[in-house]
């Protein structure tokens, strides 16, 4: 089982759909990320999350550390947010942090 | 504030040949991670620098795989030979110190190898 789930694979919605993709993790963390990369793109940070909730525009991540459960939200879906969605955990160890990637939620949004 | 700065973009070698990679990384990170992405997976770590140490590079394929990063800014990756399956993309990404809570991930456009 890997260390980092995230729930869908593949995600296709309507515009203006409200868009929700999970990330379940088994391990100890300092922070999780959210990262964004498009199609042939590089790799965007979305968020940093160690507890709580985060908005950034139509963007919204919470994170239970409890429960080992992240969430990403968007708001009013727009062809533009097709992508590549990645969650990364950040698990310390020693002076090392290290960064443990899911293998992603392809969104599809249609116009 | 400059982003990670990677070359080539784009490299197609044959298998057997050899290939290099260059990063530079946000002024002041001082760490430094080059992770490989297989078309359709997650990235997967290749190796990470604390300044100019070495602190993780377990899953790099020492045999064929190099990397360094002297004076604890810049970076090269080498692939000597290359095989087929090394035909991924090659992202470097930066954070301020190890990663820990308060810092920024940020990552390279990435470097994208095609063996023939």
């Amino acid at each position: 089982k890997n260390e980092v789930e995230q729930s869908p694979q593949n995600l296709t919605a309507q515009e203006g759909e409200f868009i929700t993709i999970n990330c379940s993790y088994s391990v100890g963390i300092s922070a999780l990320h959210w990262l964004q990369q498009h199609p042939g793109g590089g790799i965007v940070s979305l968020f940093m999350l160690s507890s709580g909730k985060k908005k950034h525009g139509r963007l919204i991540a919470t994170i239970n550390i409890q429960e080992k459960h992240s969430s990403l939200h968007i708001t009013a879906s727009h062809p533009r947010d097709s992508a590549v969605y990645i969650c990364a955990v950040l698990r310390p160890g020693g002076s090392n942090y290290k960064l443990t990637f899911g293998k992603g939620t392809l969104l599809t949004v249609n116009p | 504030e400059a982003g990670v700065a990677q070359s080539p973009r784009y490299k197609i070698i044959e298998k057997r040949q050899s290939v290099a990679f260059w990063c530079n990384p946000i002024s002041g990170h001082a760490t430094l991670y080059w992770y490989q992405q297989i078309l359709g997976q997650g990235p997967k770590l290749l190796i990470q620098f604390q300044n100019n140490g070495v602190v993780d590079d377990s899953q790099l394929p020492k045999d064929r795989f190099s990397a360094e990063r002297l004076k604890g800014v810049d970076s090269t990756l080498k692939i000597q030979p290359a095989k087929l399956e090394d035909s991924a993309v090659y992202l470097c990404a930066s954070s301020l110190l190890g990663g820990s809570g308060a810092n920024v991930l940020t990552f390279g456009a990435g470097s994208r190898l095609t063996v023939l």
